[in-house]
């Protein structure tokens, strides 16, 4: 059964660019969720779809803004970039229901430079 | 709310030490517990979980046993390898009938370093 898969693993932008980042969650889950770490902040949460319906949102700016496809695949875009957004963006999948669990995989992570 | 406190790292042993990485949780509900392992530019994975007390979550030589009693989720190892060196996160996540939202809680995080 494949993992979650993100996509792409690294990029460089400039500030005030936007970026997308796309993930596929592990077939049959149809809640993804959205994660930054950065070595001061730590994980934090940034949002959660769940078919495709924002189920829950962390405390992040509007700069930062996702979707659930039909499929489960999701994206997050970032606007207007920041010297701060630089970080690691990890995304994860669960079942997301009491019959299908709550335990969350997470993919391998897209790294993101802003210069 | 949630939160869960881990021990300050690095954590620094030697090859075929004894590993004890402590993890304390406050939640409203009855949470399952989990420890992810992140090795070096790499994402989080799943290493262990357990969902009621006295559970006993055990995997690669790593155990954990939920611990109601103290609100505890220790991991522990009886003999850890060089390849066991990665940062260790511990987390709960209560469920959406007991009024959670299933996103789960983390602790910061503790950094193990072993040496050969």
């Amino acid at each position: 059964k494949a993992g979650v898969t993100q996509t792409p693993r690294y990029l460089i932008k400039t500030r005030g660019q936007q970026v997308t980042l796309s993930c596929s969650p592990i077939s049959g889950h149809r809640s993804v969720s959205w994660y930054q770490q950065t070595p001061g902040q730590g994980l934090q949460f940034l949002f959660e779809y769940f078919s495709e319906t924002q189920r829950n949102k962390g405390n992040f700016p509007g700069r930062f803004s996702g979707r659930q496809f039909s499929n489960s695949r999701s994206e997050m875009n970032v606007s207007t970039l920041e010297l701060g957004d630089s970080a690691l963006y990890l995304c994860a999948s669960s079942g997301g229901d009491v019959v299908t669990g709550n335990t969350i995989y997470f993919g391998e992570g897209s790294w993101l430079t802003v210069v | 709310g949630d939160s869960v406190t881990q021990m300050e790292g690095p954590v620094t042993l030697s090859e075929e030490a004894f590993l004890t990485i402590n993890c304390t949780y406050t939640a409203t509900g009855y949470p399952s517990l989990f420890w992810y392992v992140q090795y070096p530019g790499e994402g989080l994975q799943l290493l262990l979980k357990a969902t009621k007390a006295d559970d006993k979550g055990s995997n690669k030589g790593f155990e954990a046993t939920y611990r109601k009693e103290t609100t505890s989720f220790h991991l522990e190892k009886g003999s850890v390898q060089v390849s066991d060196s990665a940062v260790y996160f511990c987390a709960l996540s209560e469920s959406r009938a007991s009024g959670g939202s299933y996103i789960p809680t983390f602790g910061r995080g503790t950094s193990l370093i072993v040496h050969p």
